[in-house]
């Protein structure tokens, strides 16, 4: 398995609160996506890292920010939560872009939003 | 608009049958076709790529198939487990565009 691990795996918290999600990666890849997977939905992009201090935003980026400090770590920050980000959050990490890249998948944050 | 449907929606089978998922897309520029295998509570996990000259593809139990002309690929399970009760997603990606298409994906359960 590929060596990501994302913290916390389930996150209970009140609307209006900040919240940051971690993605932790081992294998060295340069590239770091955040996707969220709601029912009826496909996996949408929010925001993904080329490299240290590299973002670009995705397809459902307005609410998120993403900070890439080290190739390893890639945050998700909801600056202030809303019930409409209830959502499970997945991360993932590819060699190449995805594009052409295989992308690897952590196991995902369940967070809820009261 | 570039879009990916995935039939049907859910399935069951019996252990040890054989079944076949769909994936239709009008994602354009093409450039690679994905099958995930996702199950419950767990990350997507990859099971196939392929690219516009390849027409099949295997791993093991799972043989996709491609037919880039009518923009459809299948995803043919064989002899199925109860292990391979799980979500199965489609996933084109768009020459030239850092972005994958995701379909809704197909709900399998394997019955005993």
């Amino acid at each position: 398995d590929a060596g990501i691990t994302q913290s916390p795996r389930h996150k209970v918290t009140e609307t209006g609160t900040p919240v940051t999600l971690r993605c932790h990666q081992t294998e060295n890849h340069r590239y770091m996506y955040w996707y969220r997977q709601d029912p009826g939905h496909g996996l949408r992009l929010i925001h993904y890292s080329y490299g240290v201090k590299d973002t670009d935003k995705g397809e459902v980026s307005d609410g998120y920010s993403v900070s890439r400090s080290k190739t390893e770590d890639f945050l998700l920050t909801l600056e202030s939560a809303t019930s409409s980000q209830t959502s499970v959050y997945f991360c993932a990490i590819s060699e190449r872009d995805s594009n052409t890249g295989e992308l690897f998948f952590g196991e995902g944050s369940r967070l809820t939003v009261l | 608009k570039n879009q990916v449907e995935q039939s049907p929606q859910s399935l069951i089978i019996l252990e040890g049958k054989n079944c076949t998922l769909q994936c239709n897309y009008t994602v354009s520029p093409f450039s690679n076709l994905r099958w995930y295998k996702q199950d419950t509570g767990r990350g997507p996990v990859s099971l196939t790529i392929m690219t516009f000259s390849e027409n099949t593809k295997s791993n093991g139990r799972y043989t996709a198939t491609l037919d880039a002309d009518t923009k459809q690929s299948s995803l043919h399970i064989t002899a199925s487990q109860l292990s391979d009760s799980a979500s199965y997603i489609c996933v084109v990606s768009q020459t030239g565009a850092n972005n994958l298409f995701f379909g809704t994906g197909t709900r399998l359960t394997v019955i005993p």
